[in-house]
């Protein structure tokens, strides 16, 4: 079953423009987590943020979370080319033992 | 440090035959997770495992799948009969500890059945 879920589903931006993408999740967790894939390729951790955190901030990667409405974003800002990918929540089930579980991920377009 | 390795890349089976994917963790990394992509989709959680022990297994279908990580050697996963439902990427991943972790994902074997 889906845990999380990203919107948008698509997002075509040009260079230089910020790129947002929201994360829904269903049960309290530990922590979220944001991963990229490039096509045809493994996925690549980016920046992990705990239930206790509200934002963070990794180079141009910006995190929110929001665990009263069980909702989380990512902002790319100033996106380059090298940006396009697709990009994926994943959350735990607050359980021991229990794998991440991501969403079906946001493709991001950046055109230059 | 070689990150997880995975192979084949590219697996090509009919119908009717077995399938076996190979995943090797990060050095040091003694939990293994495997994931099934379908087209356009995110992965779908198939089944958790550590050495010689299988933690969680409620995302494998009840037939046909099997995963195992031995004490040496790569974790498997096995697929036996294959249909052409099965025809998707499926991405290994490690992790040093369980629960918290980030996850290194190895670049997938792409299984195509005819």
């Amino acid at each position: 079953s889906q845990q999380g879920e990203e919107d948008p589903q698509a997002l075509s931006i040009q260079e230089g423009e910020n790129a947002t993408m929201n994360c829904s999740y269903k049960t309290s967790i530990n922590n979220l987590q944001w991963y990229r894939q490039n096509s045809g390729r493994g996925l690549v951790h980016l920046i992990l943020i705990r239930s206790n955190e509200r934002e963070k901030h990794s180079g141009r990667l910006r995190v929110t979370l929001d665990t009263s409405k069980k909702s989380s974003s990512l902002l790319i800002t100033a996106s380059r080319a090298a940006d396009t990918a697709s990009y994926f929540c994943a959350t735990d089930l607050n359980q021991a033992g229990t794998a991440l579980i991501f969403g079906k991920g946001t493709t991001l377009s950046v055109s230059s | 440090n070689a990150g997880v390795m995975q192979n084949p890349r590219h697996l090509v089976r009919r119908r009717g035959q077995e399938a076996r994917l190979r995943c090797s963790p990060m050095k040091g990394h003694s939990h293994v997770y495997w994931y099934r992509q379908l087209p356009e989709e995110g992965l779908k959680f198939m089944v958790y495992l550590q050495k010689e022990n299988i933690i969680d297994e409620s995302g494998m279908p009840k037939e046909r799948f099997s995963a195992e990580f031995p004490k040496e050697g790569p974790s498997i996963l096995r697929i036996q009969q294959v249909v052409r439902g099965d025809s998707a990427a499926y991405f290994c991943a490690s992790s040093r500890r369980g629960g918290e972790e980030k996850l290194f994902f190895g670049s997938g074997t792409q299984l195509s059945v005819l």
